[in-house]
């Protein structure tokens, strides 16, 4: 199994629900990441895990909260966001965090998620 | 600053046509450098990954060459395909990013193929 499967596919949320983003890889890598997109934008870096621990936070607001419940799993959970949060969320994982490049990241096909 | 540039931003060609797009970086140290397709709406796929030592790599109908000398690259298309509508990242892997995670995206090339 060589991908990264995200779900679910689309959704959308008003700014007072609570829903959750989920990011499954079964190659046994042991580095995973959230990335958020906007349109014709470049993927931007929110969270790394790494070992099933969290070891960068880009200074994403509170109301993004990354999980990794095991080395295969990793959640975004969401609650009560704003309009402009409104994006391509993109899970990714690699074999590890590494200087030696092992850290060549395979993506998810994304969840784009509306914010009304 | 490390940075990451790509050219040109956007791309019309025929249908079976050639093209080559462009990207200049300036990360130092250096660790590899990665060509990716999107398409629209979907995730990055890995086209090919160079590392100092590479000068290109083909992948099909896509070749990637690396100047680490001039730090430039560039990602060759041949006989382009409808298919091939997408946009092209160029990302940068540093020692010192990669050992955070974190990699240096350019902004991407969009490239539309029309019959």
């Amino acid at each position: 199994d060589t991908e990264v499967t995200q779900t679910p596919k689309h959704l959308v949320m008003g700014m007072t629900n609570k829903k959750s983003l989920k990011c499954e890889q079964h190659m046994g890598h042991r580095a995973m990441y959230w990335y958020k997109q906007k349109a014709k934008k470049p993927p931007e870096l929110m969270f790394v895990y790494s070992y099933e621990k969290l070891s960068i936070n880009e200074s994403v607001p509170s109301r993004f909260s990354p999980e990794c419940p095991n080395s295969s799993l990793l959640n975004l959970h969401l609650h009560a966001l704003q309009p402009e949060d409104s994006a391509l969320y993109l899970c990714a994982s690699s074999q590890a965090v590494s200087a030696s490049g092992a850290n060549v990241l395979t993506f998810g096909a994304g969840s784009r998620l509306t914010v009304l | 600053k490390n940075q990451v540039e790509q050219s040109p931003q956007s791309l019309i060609i025929l249908e079976g046509k050639n093209c080559t797009l462009q990207c200049n970086y300036t990360v130092s140290p250096f660790s590899n450098l990665r060509w990716y397709k999107q398409d629209t709406g979907r995730g990055p796929v890995s086209l090919t990954i160079m590392t100092f030592s590479e000068n290109t790599k083909s992948n099909g109908r896509y070749t990637a060459t690396l100047d680490a000398d001039t730090k430039q690259s560039s990602l060759h298309i041949t006989a382009s395909q409808l298919s091939d509508s997408a946009s092209y990242i160029c990302v940068v892997s540093s020692p010192r990013s990669s050992n955070t995670g974190k990699l240096i995206f350019g902004q991407g090339t969009t490239l539309q193929v029309k019959p």
